[in-house]
Parts: C-alpha cells; structure tokens; sequence
C-alpha cells in the first residue's frame, strides 16, 4: 500500500519569500502524482498533476512541483509568494491502474502581508 | 458547468441517529470517490463506486456505513447509528473516466453530539 509523508505541517513565510513544501510518497511501482490546495472555507481544488513525462509539472498560479523519482519526491514550489497563497496543501499519490488516492496529512500555509 | 455537488454542507446528528450524506458528480463523470477528513488529519479513501456498482469499498468501516450510486440521482453515504467519532468533513470526488483526476465537493462537516 501506498503512503504519503508531508513533513512541514505549518509554514509562516512573508509575502514574496520562496516556499517549498516537501512531498514524499512509499510505493514499489508507478504513480501518479498530485497537489492540491484548500482555501480557508473552500473545497479542494487541483494546483497541478504528474502523470507522466516531463518532471518538471506547472500548475496554476506559479505553481510547480519536480518528480525526483530516485527520492520518491514530488515537492511544491512558488517562487514568490502572496498572501493570497495561505491555504492548506495536501500531496496526494495513487498506483497507476487503481483508483484510490492517498493523501498526506497536508501542510498549512500561512502568508504574512 | 456546475462542479461536484454535495449537501448538506453541514449536518448535525445525536447518537444513535443516521446519517445521510448526498454527492451529485460533475457533468459527464460516472465515477465516484469517497472520502473522510478527520480533525487535524488527511483525507482518506473510504469507497469507489461506478453507477449501481461498488468497485473498492476497502477504506469503508465495516459496521454502520454503507454507499451507493443508483442509475439515477446522487450518490448516497449513509451512516447508521452514528457515534461522535464519526464527526469529520466527508468529501466527495467525481471522475469522467478511470484514472482520469478527481474532482472534488465542497465537503459535509458532520457533527455528532
């Protein structure tokens, strides 16, 4: 079975700082690979997907994410942040050929104006 | 193009009452996910369901919760004879096709007094 660690919980960073949130997943075989985001009072929403090909995925809003599939990471990054962005972040997995998705436990960011 | 429809975005039970928790997919998707979101944790699978079909019930408790997608209407959770540790946001996601994304509902904030 599939697993997915977030490591950050809760991230402060000022507006324009950098963010990077880590993603790491534990499965033998091949994934797909997601991010999605939650906004204070909102449903999930999708920030960018790896299914396959290029590593380097972009998403909406600035976002991307790298698959470093040697490190089973798959982590976020923007390169300036605004205090639009706080939200919480969840990574989510699932095995190609099954249909059930796990998710981490996600990271809550919090940008300060 | 509505997105994924869930309701009541908040439901409030004693114990011993039934839940019953309603999804309606996005447009065209006939696939449907289930999932739970529990205080300070991830969301987790709980049910894949196709129409009148149940696929992968393997995140589902064994006792007291059951699901269903009929031909027609929404999706069903349905939770008999709640206990105040099934308080948690329950979430819904749809999908056109198999291993296609899941979109994800609004959620329902179940509250078990």
């Amino acid at each position: 079975a599939q697993s997915v660690s977030q490591h950050n919980h809760h991230v402060i960073l000022s507006e324009a700082a950098s963010l990077e949130l880590g993603c790491n997943y534990s499965y033998g075989g091949t994934v797909n690979l997601f991010w999605y985001v939650q906004y204070p009072g909102q449903h999930l929403q999708l920030l960018l997907k790896y299914f396959s090909g290029d590593p380097l995925v972009k998403g909406i809003k600035g976002f991307e994410a790298e698959f470093i599939k040697s490190k089973f990471s798959f982590n976020l990054r923007k390169p300036s942040v605004q205090w639009s962005d706080t939200a919480e972040y969840f990574c989510a997995v699932n095995a190609r050929g099954y249909q059930k998705v796990t998710f981490g436990t996600g990271t809550k960011l919090q940008v300060i104006p | 193009n509505a997105g994924v429809m869930q309701n009541p975005r908040h439901l409030v039970r004693r114990r011993g009452q039934e839940a019953r928790l309603r999804c309606s997919p996005m447009k065209g998707h006939s696939h449907v996910y289930w999932y739970r979101q529990l205080p300070e944790e991830g969301l987790k699978f709980m049910v894949y369901l196709q129409k009148e079909n149940i696929i992968d019930e393997s995140g589902m408790p064994k006792e007291r919760f059951s699901a269903e997608f009929p031909k027609e209407g929404p999706s069903i959770l349905r939770i008999q004879q709640v206990v105040r540790g099934d308080s948690a946001a329950y979430f819904c996601a749809s999908s056109q096709e198999r291993q296609e994304t899941q979109y994800f509902g609004p959620g329902t904030r179940l509250l078990v007094l």
